[in-house]
């Protein structure tokens, strides 16, 4: 069983769209994470959610929309989608600060 | 604030030969110190992790990195590298806030 797993792998899509990705985690951890990966490979926290709470949010924009409807569960979406916007996004999880982090796949997005 | 940095972008290695990459830290706060490995187009995976008991960690694949305050340093190293061994390395620093923060990766090369 993917201890992380998020959906899809792919998606490109014109500018403008809506869109969303999700993530599940099967390991009864606590805390969730989204992660951006750039074209230089530089990671960079976006969101982090403890038993469904929002604690972190770093200076990301408002058209990134996470949702926890579960504490295993983390979903991404994102509004009128730019150019600049194109990454590979992780969903990652711990059971909690200063915790190893899993990590999953991936979900690379090109805007077009 | 916790960051990272990671002393080449680049290291070529020839199979067989000591693997080393740089880390240096800064924080405010003991530090919790990582090294993950990323192969293509998969998530983060974790090699070691630094917690405080011991300044000589060991982590899988053979790769093991020596924490040394004095020199603000989390250096890894193998002693025999392996085709296998290619991928991104990435070190990271987590202060007890959530945010596990990223030095810029170092792609590892291994030479026939």
């Amino acid at each position: 069983d993917t201890a992380v797993s998020q959906t899809p792998k792919y998606l490109v899509t014109q500018m403008g769209n809506d869109k969303s990705i999700k993530c599940e985690q099967n390991l009864g951890h606590d805390t969730m994470y989204w992660y951006k990966q750039d074209s230089k490979k530089f990671l960079k926290i976006m969101f982090s959610y403890n038993n469904k709470e929002l604690i972190i949010n770093e200076t990301v924009p408002n058209r990134f929309s996470p949702k926890s409807p579960d504490k295993a569960h983390l979903n991404l979406h994102i509004n009128s989608l730019e150019l600049g916007d194109s990454a590979v996004y992780f969903c990652a999880s711990s059971r909690g600060s200063n915790e190893k982090l899993f990590f999953g796949s991936g979900t690379q997005l090109s805007v077009l | 604030a916790q960051s990272v940095t990671q002393l080449g972008s680049h290291v070529s290695v020839s199979e067989g030969a000591l693997v080393l990459l740089r880390c240096n830290y800064s924080s405010s706060v003991p530090p919790y110190l990582f090294w993950y490995v990323q192969y293509p187009n998969q998530g983060l995976q974790l090699l070691l992790k630094y917690t405080s008991a011991a300044t000589l960690v060991k982590g899988i694949n053979g790769f093991e990195a020596e924490f040394k305050k004095s020199e603000t340093s989390f250096h890894l190293t193998k002693p025999s590298a392996h085709m296998s061994d290619a991928a991104e390395y990435f070190c990271a620093v987590s202060g007890g806030d959530y945010k596990l923060s990223f030095g810029a990766g170092t792609t590892v090369t291994v030479r026939a």
